[in-house]
């Protein structure tokens, strides 16, 4: 399994734009980036999911470079409500019966 | 939205007790999990059902847990005689057949 390293903590103030970066150095070819979002008390909420260049929905956008080597989730506005860990995840996005292994996470505070 | 669902949200229980904690996976998905997270620590895999068997566990799941998928919507996780170290949350999560995994809010294991 590709191993991801991402920063412990980040904070923000409300209405900017948060950007976290993934690295993930050994990426294979079948390997899909995918972020996780965990409230206190929370079981993890699927956020993002992508494969190469720039995925968007109505929550994040991922961008992956042409190597794959790393992601960056970007939260457009954050509000106080995005105050969450985040974690990256790489693995098999097509195959239904993989287990997701969480790293450390991300720790995102939001200030007023 | 249909949604995972865990009873109870808190459990308090005797260490070397048994028991027994459900979940209702969401009702077109094929495989399920459950995942354990220590207060303060990261996300940990115990084990995979697919298809009324196990598919894989993880190091931690050891004789004393067990699964079982005793109709067509409940999905249980077993411990047999509980230990101080198995206080955490425990998280359900089922996802079609793409890695989509959608959590539970959990429930609350408290051994004393």
């Amino acid at each position: 399994l590709a191993k991801t390293t991402q920063p412990i903590s980040m904070d923000s103030y409300e209405g900017q734009e948060v950007n976290i970066t993934c690295s993930h150095n050994n990426i294979a070819t079948n390997d899909y980036i995918t972020w996780y979002q965990q409230f206190p008390s929370q079981g993890p909420r699927f956020i993002i999911q992508g494969y190469k260049t720039k995925v968007t929905n109505e929550v994040a956008s991922l961008f992956i470079p042409a190597d794959r080597k790393s992601s960056t989730l970007s939260l457009p506005r954050v509000s106080l409500s995005d105050t969450a860990v985040y974690y990256c995840l790489v693995g098999d996005g097509n195959s239904g019966n993989t287990p997701l292994v969480f790293g450390k996470g991300t720790r995102l505070s939001v200030i007023a | 939205e249909p949604e995972v669902t865990q009873t109870p949200s808190h459990q308090v229980t005797q260490m070397g007790q048994e028991v027994i904690l459900r979940c209702v996976p969401i009702s077109n998905h094929l495989y399920f999990y459950w995942y354990r997270q220590i207060l303060g620590q990261k996300v940990e895999f115990l084990v995979s059902f697919y298809n009324n068997e196990i598919s894989e566990k993880s190091e931690i799941f050891d004789d004393q847990f067990s699964v079982e998928r005793p109709d067509g919507s409940n999905f249980t996780l077993k411990i047999r005689s509980t230990k101080l170290e198995d206080s955490a949350m425990y998280f359900c999560a089922s996802n079609p057949f793409i890695n989509e995994q959608f959590f539970g809010p959990g429930t609350r294991l408290t051994v004393l």
